[in-house]
């Protein structure tokens, strides 16, 4: 159980264009999901918590009409890097917490190339 | 405030020895504690929680960790290593009024010589 899932696990796209990432919890109900993205041996980075329903919240420093994040159904977050740049180029991983539960289950990441 | 701090941004080990990955945490609420195994181009994996109860827990792949409140640490261990431990590993916290966002260590990477 409390499986998570992303696509596309590979993209490459060229500067300028806009990306959307998937993220899709299979077996539960996620009333949250939260975005990292993590630099080479680095540790994740949260860029934002996504709430059904609502807004995402973003963390300091990450540009909000950069990184959209839409969280439209309980199984769904999608994050669309517009106008992407190399300086974008990165793993970007997602995780969902069931309701009510204090875990987050993480999906297997994206490995986004700017060129 | 919380924070994790993991002591050693690398352990090497040989199969079959102990294994023991250090996590400190700092929180001025009680802590709910995870370890996640991070295998090379993959997402994370919870290895194991502590959340309240029995402060000694059990994970997957034979790890275990001890909450020692007094000593606010997490510490990860496995009796024996396996080739296939060989990963980076992750502490973190969370708790109160963070909205359920972790903070996570720097990680530690485990290597396993044969």
């Amino acid at each position: 159980g409390a499986v998570v899932s992303q696509h596309p696990s590979w993209v490459i796209c060229k500067s300028g264009t806009s990306v959307k990432i998937e993220c899709r919890s299979l077996d539960f109900q996620a009333t949250t999901m939260f975005w990292y993205r993590q630099f080479p041996k680095q540790s994740l980075m949260l860029m934002a918590t996504s709430n059904e329903g609502s807004k995402a919240t973003y963390e300091q420093g990450v540009e909000k009409d950069k990184f959209l994040i839409n969280h439209a159904s309980l199984t769904l977050s999608t994050l669309t890097v517009t106008s992407a740049h190399p300086e974008d180029s990165s793993f970007y991983i997602c995780s969902a917490r069931p309701g009510g539960g204090e875990t987050q289950y993480f999906g297997p990441g994206t490995r986004l190339l700017v060129l | 405030a919380q924070s994790v701090t993991q002591l050693g941004s690398h352990v090497s080990v040989s199969e079959g020895a102990l294994v023991l990955l250090r996590c400190n945490y700092s929180s001025s609420v009680p802590p709910y504690l995870f370890w996640y195994v991070q295998y090379p181009n993959q997402g994370l994996q919870l290895l194991l929680k502590y959340t309240t109860g029995a402060t000694l827990v059990k994970g997957i792949n034979g790890f275990e960790a001890e909450f020692k409140k007094s000593e606010t640490s997490f510490h990860l261990t496995k009796p024996s290593a396996h080739m296939s431990d060989a990963a980076e590993y992750f502490c973190a916290v969370s708790g109160g009024n963070q909205g359920g966002k972790l903070i996570f260590g720097q990680g530690t990477e485990l290597s396993v010589k044969p």
